[in-house]
C-alpha cells in the first residue's frame, strides 16, 4: 500500500533553517512527484512547492522563491523539504503528498509540525 | 497569486444537498481542467475527493460530484451526513505551472 511517512516535529528559532523529510513507499517512487503543501493555525492550504521523482525538476511557489529548496533521494524513495530564514509566520503543519504534477494530491503524509519560536 | 475564491463557510441538513463554488481566472480554474477537490478534518491530512474537475477517486462515495463553467468550480455533496461536517479546498493547475488552493470552506450539517 502507497505511504508516505514524514518526519517528526521541529521546534526552531527565528532566523533559523528547518528539513523535514518524507519517506515514500509500496509504489513506483520515479513514476511520481511529491508536492509540499502547508497549513498555519487557523488558516487554509498553501502550496509550496513540487519535485518530479523521475527527473528532479522542481517548481516553487513564487513567495517561497529563495527560502525553499526540495531535493531527493531516489536510493531511499525520500524527498527533503527545506525551509530557512523562518519567522513565526512559518508556523504550520507541514504536509508532503503524491502528485504527478497536475495536483491531483491522491496520497499525503501524517504531517509535520514546525514551530517557529523567538 | 491570490487563493482561489470559496465562500468562507456553508450548511445543510442531513439529506440535503450543498454546492461550493471556487472561482479563478483564465490562467488556472477556466484554462485547465485540474482542479481538484479536498475535504480536510482537523488534525488530519487532506483526502482528495474530486480530481480533474469531476473525476472521483474509486474509493469516494458517487454523493460527491464536481462540475466547472468557465472560471468557476463548483462541489456538489448530496444526501449529507454528519461525517461529511469538515473543510473543503479546491485547488487548481495554473499557467505559472504552481499549484493553487481555494481558501476553504467550512461546511456545516445541521
Amino acid at each position: 500500500q502507497v505511504e508516505l511517512v514524514q518526519s517528526g516535529p521541529e521546534v526552531k528559532k527565528t532566523g533559523a533553517s528547518v528539513k523535514v523529510s518524507c519517506k515514500a513507499s509500496g509504489y513506483a517512487f520515479t513514476r511520481f512527484g511529491i508536492s509540499w503543501v502547508r497549513q498555519a493555525p487557523g488558516q487554509g492550504l498553501e502550496w509550496m512547492g513540487w519535485i518530479s521523482g523521475y527527473n528532479y525538476k522542481r517548481n516553487y511557489a513564487q513567495r517561497f522563491h529563495g527560502r525553499l529548496t526540495v531535493t531527493m533521494d531516489i536510493s531511499t524513495s525520500t524527498v527533503y523539504m527545506e525551509l530557512s530564514t523562518l519567522t513565526s509566520d512559518d508556523t504550520a503543519m507541514y504536509f508532503c503528498a503524491r502528485d504527478p504534477w497536475t495536483g491531483v494530491a491522491d496520497y499525503w503524509g501524517q504531517g509535520t509540525l514546525v514551530t517557529v519560536s523567538s | 497569486q491570490s487563493a482561489l475564491t470559496q465562500p468562507a463557510s456553508v450548511s445543510g441538513s442531513p439529506g440535503q444537498s450543498i454546492t461550493i463554488s471556487c472561482t479563478g481566472t483564465s490562467s488556472d480554474v477556466g484554462g485547465y481542467n485540474y482542479v481538484c477537490w479536498y475535504q480536510k478534518h482537523p488534525d488530519k491530512a487532506p483526502k482528495l475527493i474530486i480530481y480533474d474537475v469531476s473525476d472521483r477517486p474509486s474509493e469516494i462515495s458517487n454523493r460527491f460530484s464536481g462540475s466547472k463553467s468557465g472560471n468557476t468550480a463548483s462541489l456538489t455533496i448530496s444526501g449529507l451526513q454528519a461525517e461529511d461536517e469538515a473543510d473543503y479546498y479546491c485547488s487548481s493547475y495554473t499557467s505559472s505551472n504552481t499549484i493553487l488552493f481555494g481558501g476553504g470552506t467550512k461546511l456545516t450539517v445541521l
